[in-house]
């Protein structure tokens, strides 16, 4: 399967506890977005990266979220002490590069926070 | 800022036309995309716009003016799996991040 991968597509957390969401891009790109989507909501940005470099971090709550790109593996969104505000879906997209029109998107990590 | 609004809800039937709208107001515009959603999936990528006029793919077309901040998209001979949301989204110019519309939720009736 060459599209973009999440894992995990479930993921249930009680309050105050870490999520950390994966996603590993479609062989070839080396940028990725990440979106939350609230249910009844549109898709909101949140991040982009390329590896080993945050591009555009407006979307971020100030507090409690990271993200990362490394060098070698998958890109980690990470949630501290998750709230149930938080529970959402969470999905990662990918494009070859900033410039070109298309971004490939992944199942999605659907958290819910107990 | 940027905005982007659409309908949130249509109806159409089996076989039919159905058109959806986009209005959107930003600083700057470099490209406008429609995708589909459906129920609990990843959205898929329908169309991309950045001229004006019409784009013909199939059953989906996609038209754009830029002077009036207005966007559609013409789904042709609907069928029951047509029945999804579908997200018009912006990017701004100098930006590489895309803004998505709420989305409009499309149910096709028999």
């Amino acid at each position: 399967n060459a599209g973009v991968m999440q894992n995990p597509r479930h993921l249930v957390r009680r309050r105050g506890q870490e999520a950390r969401l994966r996603c590993s891009p479609m062989k070839g790109h080396s940028h990725v977005y990440w979106y939350r989507q609230l249910p009844e909501e549109g898709l909101k940005f949140m991040v982009y990266l390329q590896k080993e470099n945050i591009i555009d971090e407006s979307g971020m709550p100030k507090e409690r979220f990271s993200a990362e790109f490394p060098k070698e593996g998958p890109s980690i969104l990470r949630i501290q002490q998750v709230v149930r505000g938080d529970s959402a879906a969470y999905f990662c997209a990918s494009s070859v590069s900033g410039g070109t029109y298309e971004q490939y998107f992944g199942p999605g990590t659907r958290l819910t926070v107990t | 800022g940027q905005n982007i609004d659409q309908p949130t809800e249509m109806t159409a039937t089996e076989g039919a036309i159905v058109q959806i709208n986009c209005t959107y107001q930003t600083s700057g515009f470099n490209g406008l995309f429609w995708y589909q959603q459906h129920a609990g999936e990843a959205p898929t990528f329908l169309s991309y716009n950045v001229l004006d006029g019409l784009e013909e793919k199939g059953r989906f077309s996609s038209f754009l003016s830029r002077s009036k901040g207005y966007s559609y998209l013409l789904l042709k001979e609907l069928q029951m799996k047509d029945s999804a949301s579908y997200l018009c989204a912006v990017r701004d110019l100098g930006d590489d991040k895309i803004i998505f519309g709420k989305g409009t939720r499309l149910h096709i009736l028999p």
